[in-house]
């Protein structure tokens, strides 16, 4: 099963840019890279997706390497309001019509005013 | 349109007790899925339904059971809750199957305290 492995936390201050890497060493072929970012007592919300190179979007970028074994999720200016745990998701194949999806562990991004 | 609507909000059982999580959803999606969050652990998938008619195990299957009773609803049911069993419970839903890279939409989860 692909696993992905990111840091367990980060801190910024407002107005940075944020980046937090995944690695997923065992991403299958097919498989596409998405972030989810979650706030306290909600569910998990789509952020940004990407099979390789780059993708932008109003809200982040995700930068993706040429090996896709890891993936870099930029968060231009953060703020207050982007204190919440982030996730990398990677989809993996395991048997004939078998889908195994795998959540990172997530990081905590802490926002200081 | 609601999205990924769950009940109940949350519960307590006793050890031994039975229950089943309802999760509906709206979109006419393909796919649904339950997750358990414990602390420090992340999001665990527990059993999906690519489509209709199908149900597949995920991460942590055990103790747990599953009916895609139509394409809008997928219940998860305990047959005997254990205090291992709670956790907070997510139910999501896709256009077709996520791995492919289909974004999956999450409802507001369902917290689970088994005594």
């Amino acid at each position: 099963l692909a696993k992905t492995t990111q840091p367990i936390s980060m801190d910024s201050y407002e107005g940075q840019e944020v980046n937090i890497t995944c690695s997923h060493n065992n991403i299958a072929t097919n498989d596409y890279i998405t972030w989810y970012q979650q706030f306290p007592s909600q569910g998990p919300r789509f952020i940004i997706q990407g099979y390789k190179t780059k993708v932008t979007n109003e809200v982040a970028s995700l930068f993706i390497p040429a090996d896709r074994k890891s993936s870099t999720l930029s968060l231009p200016r953060v703020s207050l309001s982007d204190t919440a745990v982030y996730y990398c998701l990677v989809g993996d194949m395991s048997g004939a019509g078998s889908y195994q999806l795998t959540f990172g562990k997530g990081t905590k991004l802490s926002v200081i005013p | 349109n609601a999205g990924v609507t769950q009940t109940p909000k949350f519960q307590v059982l006793k050890t031994g007790q039975s229950m089943t999580l309802q999760c509906a959803q709206d979109m006419n999606h393909n796919s649904m899925y339950w997750y358990r969050q414990d602390p420090g652990m992340g999001l665990r998938l527990i059993y999906y339904s690519a489509s209709e008619g199908t149900t597949d195990k995920g991460e942590v299957p055990n103790g747990y059971n599953v009916s895609r009773l139509n394409k809008r609803e997928f219940s998860l049911r305990l047959e005997s809750a254990a205090p291992s069993q709670t956790s907070v419970y997510f139910c999501a839903s896709s256009e077709t199957v996520a791995a492919r890279g289909e974004t999956q939409y999450f409802g507001p989860g369902t917290r689970l305290l088994v005594l």
